[in-house]
């Protein structure tokens, strides 16, 4: 049965700093791992999606990679903004193709 | 522009009063699912729909009810609410299954009185 785990569950940064977060699945056959975005008491924005086959995906600021063999995904954000602020969820799916979200990372990025 | 859309986005209702939250896609997605977010639980799967008259439980599917007679379409039905389906609801779908991306709806806030 996939788990998914992130840490840290919060983490607060100055703006400009460069950071990373981390997520962590038990089930090594996925199929893919997906990053969203969520701002508080609204939807899931899908920021990047990694394949199984895929070790790395990129979008602007954003570098998401994925190591199978250790069971870990890493979101990369560059040049952090106070607009990045928001929590950050990594979900991967299992067998009936549901996804099984990680409890998230909430991120403040201060001025 | 492509998007899931909700309906409603806020609702406030009384236990036992029925009521169906609408989901729409428009880009031709088979798989459609609901989920529902809670403080410390997270989101988890109500159902969801590998195409058109194929649905299938999730992870809690008690109260909760849905039919997919069109493609675009997944409504969630709660036949008899309580208090304890107060809760932040979405809508998601996707292209096939398995290895593609997952797009969400902006969300339903339902409060059980």
């Amino acid at each position: 049965k996939q788990e998914v785990t992130q840490i840290p569950a919060a983490l607060s940064v100055p703006e400009g700093e460069n950071l990373v977060l981390n997520c962590s699945f038990t089930d090594s056959a996925i199929y893919n791992l997906q990053w969203f975005r969520q701002d508080p008491g609204k939807g899931l924005t899908s920021l990047l999606l990694i394949q199984s086959s895929q070790r790395e995906q990129t979008s602007g600021r954003l570098n998401a990679s994925l190591d199978k063999s250790s069971g870990r995904s890493t979101l990369y954000i560059a040049a952090s903004q106070p607009g990045d602020s928001a929590t950050y969820l990594c979900a991967a799916p299992d067998s009936s193709y549901k996804l099984i979200f990680g409890s998230g990372t909430r991120l403040l990025v201060r001025p | 522009e492509a998007q899931v859309t909700q309906n409603p986005r806020y609702l406030i209702t009384v236990t036992g009063k029925k009521l169906t939250v609408t989901c729409s896609q428009n880009m031709n997605h088979e798989y459609m699912s609901w989920y529902r977010q809670d403080p410390g639980l997270g989101l988890r799967q109500i159902y969801y729909s590998m195409n058109v008259e194929v649905t299938d439980k999730g992870d809690v599917p008690e109260g909760y009810k849905v039919s997919r007679k069109e493609k675009r379409n997944f409504p969630l039905i709660l036949e008899s609410p309580s208090p304890n389906q107060t809760s932040l609801y979405f809508c998601a779908s996707s292209f096939g299954a398995g290895g593609n991306e997952q797009f969400f709806g902006p969300g339903t806030r339902l409060t059980v009185l």
